[in-house]
């Protein structure tokens, strides 16, 4: 059964620093997602993307903040100057269609930022 | 105010005693109830997607319900395996704005 991987499982970085999370959705699925749960609190959303561009964001998604489709498989979030608080679990998700359509998830990686 | 509102926030039940969790919504244009589980450090595990009031779904101990202004889903008989975080997303919008707007999820222990 096809399924969202996520590469890292779990990164480690400096305040300050830029990481790149790497997403491949599942292969004919069109709208791709990220969103992220601190630990011990909800899943929140943070980006749409389909046609290869951003459909909708959350007040979250700041500046620092950045997403590509870089090839036909990859879909990545950017963060360019990480924080403290920017410290959680980061989840890629993918559907066939937009509204209406069941996203599936990724396993997650777990940023964690020192 | 949130719009999705989950409870119990935690409900510990014996292996084979049924009960129902509750998922309340506040959104206007409902376009997607859905229900998820999550286990300890894993991504959410699709389950069900409901769409108008009276819809039913199941799948093997579980069965999910939609009214107007919540859902239930219902676990029969539960086993220890069915431990785990079970989330409610709800869905509003049309064509590209497709977001899901989580609960914060009620952890269900099932003892032996």
């Amino acid at each position: 059964e096809p399924e969202v991987t996520q590469t890292p499982s779990h990164q480690v970085t400096q305040m300050g620093q830029e990481v790149i999370l790497r997403c491949v959705p599942i292969s004919n699925h069109l709208y791709f997602y990220w969103y992220r749960q601190i630990l011990g609190q909800k899943v929140e959303f943070l980006v749409s993307f389909y046609n290869n561009e951003i459909s909708e964001k959350s007040e979250i998604f700041d500046d620092q903040f950045s997403v590509e489709r870089p090839d036909g498989s990859n879909f990545t979030l950017k963060i360019r100057s990480t924080k403290l608080e920017d410290s959680a679990m980061y989840f890629c998700a993918s559907s066939v269609g937009g509204t209406g359509d069941t996203q599936y998830f990724g396993p997650g990686t777990r940023l964690t930022v020192l | 105010e949130d719009q999705v509102t989950q409870s119990p926030e935690a409900l510990r039940l014996q292996e084979g005693e049924s009960s129902s969790l509750n998922c309340s919504y506040t959104v206007s244009g409902l376009r997607g109830l859905f229900w998820y589980r999550q286990d300890p450090g894993k991504g959410p595990e699709f389950l069900f997607t409901l769409y108008s009031a009276g819809e039913e779904k199941e799948k093997e101990r579980l069965k999910a319900t939609l009214t107007k202004k919540e859902s239930f889903l219902h676990i029969t008989a539960p086993k220890p395996e069915d431990s785990a975080t079970y989330l409610c997303a709800v869905q509003e919008g049309s064509g590209a704005n497709s977001k899901l707007t989580f609960g914060k999820g009620i952890t269900l222990s099932v003892r032996p």
